[in-house]
């Protein structure tokens, strides 16, 4: 069965620069959630789309931003990225439309690197 | 406002023997619990879910968890642990009045010695 798809696995970046995230969910899931994970931490929500709309705000930076497109993939826009930025950054999608808006499948995730 | 507590970093158990994972909880209205495993390097996979009903919930890999409302606990169990399921586990809840978002405990490694 398909999962939840993000790019890249794997990112470097110095301090300042910019950083583009990308999620696509499982076919026919219509919510999209972000989520930060740093070492030996919890997931932290960052943000979250249904229907292409934003739908929950958490604990995303000013320096971040995030959009869900038509064909319902999401992208999270990272500027200025700081070394606090340093995270495992997980994409999870949901169906809320088949009444499973509780049942989230995680991708494999993203780990950032900001030196 | 929604909280959940896992008191325990890690667990110990022997593979064979029952195990235990715990977990406590605080919501304004009803909760929806959850359990999510995650090994290294990958992301959570859900488990099982608590929403209203039968308080044994049955999940994937032959884990379950009993929802105790006066004691506010969704512990995990297992009658017999396998060395495979050494991983994190974090247990999540929402409040059914609130958001889709759950928020997550802190998780907890279960080590499963052979």
């Amino acid at each position: 069965a398909a999962g939840v798809i993000q790019s890249p696995r794997h990112l470097i970046k110095e301090k300042r620069e910019t950083a583009t995230l990308k999620c696509y969910p499982i076919p026919r899931h219509d919510t999209v959630y972000w989520y930060q994970q740093g070492p030996g931490q919890d997931p932290q929500f960052l943000i979250s789309f249904y229907e292409k709309m934003q739908s929950d705000k958490g604990s995303i930076p000013d320096r971040f931003s995030a959009q869900q497109f038509s064909d319902y993939h999401s992208e999270l826009n990272m500027s200025s990225l700081e070394l606090g930025d340093s995270a495992l950054y997980f994409c999870a999608s949901s169906s809320r439309a088949s009444g499973r808006e509780d049942e989230q499948f995680f991708g494999p995730g993203t780990r950032l690197t900001v030196l | 406002a929604q909280s959940v507590a896992q008191p325990e970093d890690q667990v110990n158990v022997a593979e064979g023997n029952p195990l235990t994972v715990k977990c406590t909880y605080s919501v304004s209205g009803n909760p929806y619990l959850f359990w999510y495993v995650q090994y290294p390097n990958r992301g959570l996979q859900f488990l099982l879910k608590y929403i209203t009903g039968d308080n044994l919930v049955k999940g994937s890999y032959g884990f379950e968890a009993e929802f105790n409302k006066s004691q506010t606990s969704f512990h995990l169990k297992k009658p017999s642990a396998l060395v495979s399921d050494s991983a994190l586990y974090f247990c999540a809840v929402r409040d059914n009045r609130g958001s889709y978002i759950p928020t997550f405990g802190r998780g907890t490694s279960l080590i499963v010695h052979p």
